[in-house]
C-alpha cells in the first residue's frame, strides 16, 4: 500500500532555531502534499498545501514566512519552521494525495513532535 | 462551508463489545466520506471510505454505510477489541480541490 514517511520523528530545539520536516512519499508519485498541525487533544488543524513545482497555498491565519513548505519533487515535501518558539510546539503531520483510477486517496505520515525549549 | 461533526467522546467500551460512532456532515456537493484512526505515538491511517450514497465502506471488521438521506457515516464493529484503542477521525473530502475536512476526534478506549 501507499507509504508516507516523515523525518524526523522527534525533534527538540532552541528558541531562535529553525527546523526542517521532511515528507516522502515512499511508493508513488504524490502531486499534491499537505502539512497539518495537531494540538493535543484536538483535530488536524490544515495548515497548507503544497504542489509539486509550485508555491505552497497558506490556509488563513497560518504564516507563510514562519512556515516554509518546498515541494520539490514528486516525493518530496519540506515544512522548516523559522525561528521557533515554544507556542510553535506541537505534533505536525504531513500526507500525500494519491490518484487511482480517477479516484483520490490521501496517506498520512506517522508524524513529527516538536519541541522547541 | 464543509463540517464534520462527531460525537462526543471519549468512550470507554469492554472488550468485544459492540462499538457505534456517530458522524453527521454537511458539504456542499457529493461529498467522499472517510474515517481515519490514529493509534497512540502514530500518523493517520486510512480505515475505510465511502465515495458515494449508500456505498458501504469496511476494514478490520469496521463498517461504514454513506447515507445521504442524514448526512451521516456512522462507524461501527460488532466486537471490538483491545489493540482497537484509538483516536477515530471522521473526514470528508467535497469539490475539486483535495482538502479534508476532520471531526475532532473521538478517543476509543478498550478495556480486556
Amino acid at each position: 500500500g501507499a507509504v508516507v514517511s516523515q523525518h524526523p520523528s522527534r525533534v527538540i530545539c532552541k528558541s531562535g532555531t529553525s527546523v526542517k520536516i521532511e515528507c516522502r512519499s515512499l511508493d508513488f508519485q504524490a502531486t499534491t502534499m499537505f502539512w497539518y498541525r495537531q494540538f493535543p487533544k484536538k483535530s488536524l488543524m490544515l495548515m497548507a498545501t503544497s504542489n509539486e513545482g509550485s508555491k505552497a497555498t497558506y490556509e488563513q491565519g497560518v504564516e507563510k514566512d514562519k512556515f516554509l513548505i518546498n515541494h520539490a519533487s514528486l516525493t518530496l515535501s519540506t515544512l522548516t519552521v523559522t525561528s521557533a518558539h515554544p507556542e510553535d510546539s506541537s505534533f505536525y503531520i504531513c500526507s500525500a494525495s494519491e490518484s487511482r483510477g480517477g479516484l483520490e486517496t490521501q496517506y498520512f505520515g506517522p508524524g513529527t513532535r516538536l519541541l522547541v525549549l | 462551508g464543509n463540517s464534520v461533526t462527531q460525537m462526543e467522546g471519549p468512550v470507554t467500551l469492554s472488550e468485544e463489545a459492540f462499538l457505534t460512532i456517530n458522524c453527521t456532515y454537511t458539504a456542499t456537493g457529493y461529498p467522499s466520506l472517510f474515517w481515519y484512526v490514529q493509534y497512540p505515538g502514530e500518523g493517520l491511517q486510512l480505515l475505510l471510505k465511502a465515495t458515494k450514497a449508500d456505498d458501504k465502506g469496511s476494514n478490520k471488521g469496521f463498517e461504514a454505510t454513506y447515507r445521504k438521506e442524514t448526512t451521516s457515516f456512522h462507524l461501527e464493529k460488532g466486537s471490538v477489541q483491545v489493540s482497537d484503542s484509538a483516536v477515530y477521525f471522521c473526514a470528508l473530502r467535497s469539490g475539486a480541490n483535495s482538502k479534508l475536512t476532520f471531526g475532532k476526534g473521538i478517543t476509543l478506549s478498550v478495556r480486556p
